[in-house]
Parts: structure tokens; C-alpha cells; sequence
């Protein structure tokens, strides 16, 4: 398997530009999870799907941001309008199961910089 | 929310030396408990598991104190491709599905 898959590796993107972000989890893995990293505020979780589903969206910071999960296969995460403080790597990850020690294979992330 | 404490550093140490990190979480329905490491520019990665009654890996060893809510990580004889981040991860509920990091202590190790 080739792993989490993450696309692109970098966008730069004016202020109030549209970005999505792009993962295919590893197959079979029934979980995905969207996560922000940046100086400040280290890794943050902000949406996770179990079996396409949206479970807990809770750490999405405004209304700016939303994640989709269309199939098994493949999730967006979309920025609309983009603002310089949306800068930072956003990481895609993928586990089996839900519950016990199973592990989480994380994507290459994006580097986002919004100008 | 704060609910993975740690000591960002970052420790400096020789090679050979023996280095703790120390981690605490808030939430006490947190089911399972891990260490990642991330290098520089790269992706986090699991290290370890973290269990009840300890456990260890070659030259690491993992403690877990529940009723503190504490978890640790001890790395014997340093050696400079030990120069990470390593990251402290807590379930973020009882279900045990979505992982919650700590920010990280990083460890730079010297010849």
C-alpha cells in the first residue's frame, strides 16, 4: 500500500482564494482525520470521518472551513475565503478501527501559505 | 483546549545519555495512550504504545500513571538519529477513535 496519500504537497494562495486540500486514506482504514499543524498550536485535530461519516467537527475553527467524504476513498478538506492565519500544514491521517491501540499513518501533509 | 501537556524543550543531551519526557493529559475517559516522533519537515510517526503496566522497545521504555494521568517516555543511550520531536497522543474519548497530540518535546542529541 502506498500509504496515505495527500495532494498537493504545497499551495501558496492569495488572501480570499478558495483551496481544498486533497487525502486518500490508506484502504480499508474505516477512520480519517483532518489535523492542523502550526508553531503556536502544535497538531490540532479538527475533523474526523468514521466510515464516511462525520463524527466530530468540533475543532473546525469558523465556518470557513468544511470537510467532505464522499467514498471510502477519498475526502476534501476546502478553505473558502483563505486568510493568512489559515497558514500552516495540514495533515491527513487514517486508522483501522475505532477503539485499542491501532495505529494512525498520517499523509505527507500540505503546506498551505496563504499571501 | 490544553488537554495534552508537555515540556516543549528543547533538551540537549550527548550521545550515551539517558533523557525523560514527561507528558500529562486532562481528560480521564482517555483509553489509549501513545508516543509519536516527527522529524523535521516530515510527518508524525508512531514510536510506541503506551500500556498500564509499561512497557519497552529496545533502548525505549513507556510509563503510564492513570491515576495522575501521566505518561513518560524514557530513551537509554542516546543516539543522534534519536534528534526528533516526540509527540504524546491521548484517545480523545472513552470510543478510543480520534487522537489528540501534545505539542511536542524536541530533542536535539550531540557528538
Amino acid at each position: 500500500d502506498a500509504g496515505v496519500i495527500q495532494s498537493p504537497r504545497h499551495e501558496v494562495t492569495e488572501m480570499g482564494q478558495e483551496v481544498t486540500l486533497r487525502c486518500k486514506p490508506i484502504s480499508g482504514h474505516d477512520y480519517l482525520f483532518w489535523y492542523r499543524q502550526t508553531m503556536m498550536r502544535g497538531l490540532e485535530l479538527l475533523i474526523y470521518f468514521n466510515n464516511n461519516v462525520p463524527i466530530d467537527d468540533s475543532g473546525m475553527p469558523e465556518d470557513r472551513f468544511s470537510a467532505k467524504m464522499p467514498n471510502a476513498s477519498f475526502s476534501t478538506l476546502k478553505i473558502q475565503p483563505s486568510e493568512p492565519r489559515d497558514s500552516a500544514v495540514y495533515f491527513c491521517a487514517s486508522r483501522l478501527g475505532g477503539a485499542g491501540n491501532t495505529e494512525a499513518f498520517f499523509g505527507q501533509g500540505t503546506r498551505l501559505t496563504v499571501v | 483546549r490544553k488537554e495534552v501537556e508537555q515540556d516543549p524543550g528543547p533538551f540537549n543531551v550527548p550521545e550515551g545519555a539517558t533523557v525523560a519526557f514527561n507528558c500529562t493529559y486532562s481528560n480521564s475517559a482517555s483509553q489509549s495512550f501513545f508516543w509519536y516522533r516527527q522529524d523535521c519537515r516530515k510527518e508524525p510517526k508512531l514510536l510506541m504504545s503506551v500500556y498500564s503496566s509499561g512497557n519497552e522497545d529496545g533502548r525505549f521504555t513507556a510509563q503510564l500513571n492513570r491515576a495522575s494521568q501521566y505518561i513518560s517516555l524514557l530513551i537509554r543511550d542516546s543516539k543522534l538519529s534519536d534528534s526528533a520531536t516526540y509527540l504524546c497522543v491521548v484517545t480523545l474519548n472513552q470510543a478510543g477513535t480520534a487522537l489528540i497530540f501534545g505539542k511536542g518535546t524536541t530533542l536535539s542529541v550531540s557528538s
